[in-house]
């Protein structure tokens, strides 16, 4: 197991565009969390699937943002129209079910997408 | 969400044991302590959690008051890959998300 993978990692883009962020859990994870963090700030909780629901939101997530987990697996986390203060390092991180499983209690982070919007 | 209180940074030198002290006076029962931490340009990674006893893996030891409104995160030999910013969460025993609440946490450094 490769651990959480987040796709692309670095990504520049102009005011006003559309980015997709793709995360890929541990493959027996069916928790799923996306978190953001500002330069200097822990990270923040933006939302949490279990399976494809999702199941929580912070109203840190705008009407701009929108995040799928369409067949429980992957997760994409998309911002519309892009602003400056939208410039973060988003998070994923993903936690087994089971009490049993190893990781069950603790959070496996990927290495984040960094998001620069000119 | 219950709250932790850290130190903004700390300074160690190589090979010293490091102790991270953590305040959690609003603490209740249920509430599980869990340390994380971030080394540069990378993600949060599990440390050591505990409930009640002093914990110990091959990372760190955790040390809980009796009272359980303090913790401290004790690295017994610092090495420079020590160098990260060290996060103490409060996990409530909950169903739903159990999302952790991050704070701003305390910034080790380490001194060769």
């Amino acid at each position: 197991d490769t651990g959480v993978s987040q796709d692309p990692r670095h990504k520049i883009t102009k005011r006003g565009q559309n980015v997709t962020f793709r995360c890929d859990p541990i493959s027996e994870h069916n928790r799923l969390y996306w978190y953001r963090q500002t330069l200097g700030q822990g990270p923040e909780f933006l939302t949490y699937f279990q399976n494809e629901a999702q199941l929580e939101k912070s109203r840190l997530l705008s009407d701009r943002f929108s995040a799928e987990r369409p067949k429980g697996s992957f997760s994409t986390l998309e911002i519309q129209r892009t602003e400056q203060g939208d410039s973060a390092m988003y998070l994923c991180a993903s936690r087994a079910a089971k009490g049993w499983l190893p990781g069950a209690n603790v959070l496996t982070f990927g290495a984040g997408s960094r998001l620069t919007v000119l | 969400d219950a709250k932790t209180t850290q130190p903004n940074s700390m300074e160690s030198n190589e090979e010293e044991p490091v102790h991270l002290p953590c305040n959690h006076s609003t603490i209740s029962g249920t509430d599980y302590i869990h340390w994380y931490r971030q080394l540069p340009s990378q993600g949060p990674e599990y440390v050591i959690h505990g409930l009640t006893s002093n914990v110990n893996n091959r990372m760190a030891s955790l040390a809980i008051a009796e009272d359980r409104k303090s913790s401290t995160l004790i690295l017994h030999r610092a090495t420079l890959r020590d160098a990260a910013v060290y996060y103490c969460i409060l996990r409530e025993l909950i169903q739903g998300a159990q999302k952790l609440v991050f704070g701003q946490g305390t910034r080790l450094t380490i001194n060769p």
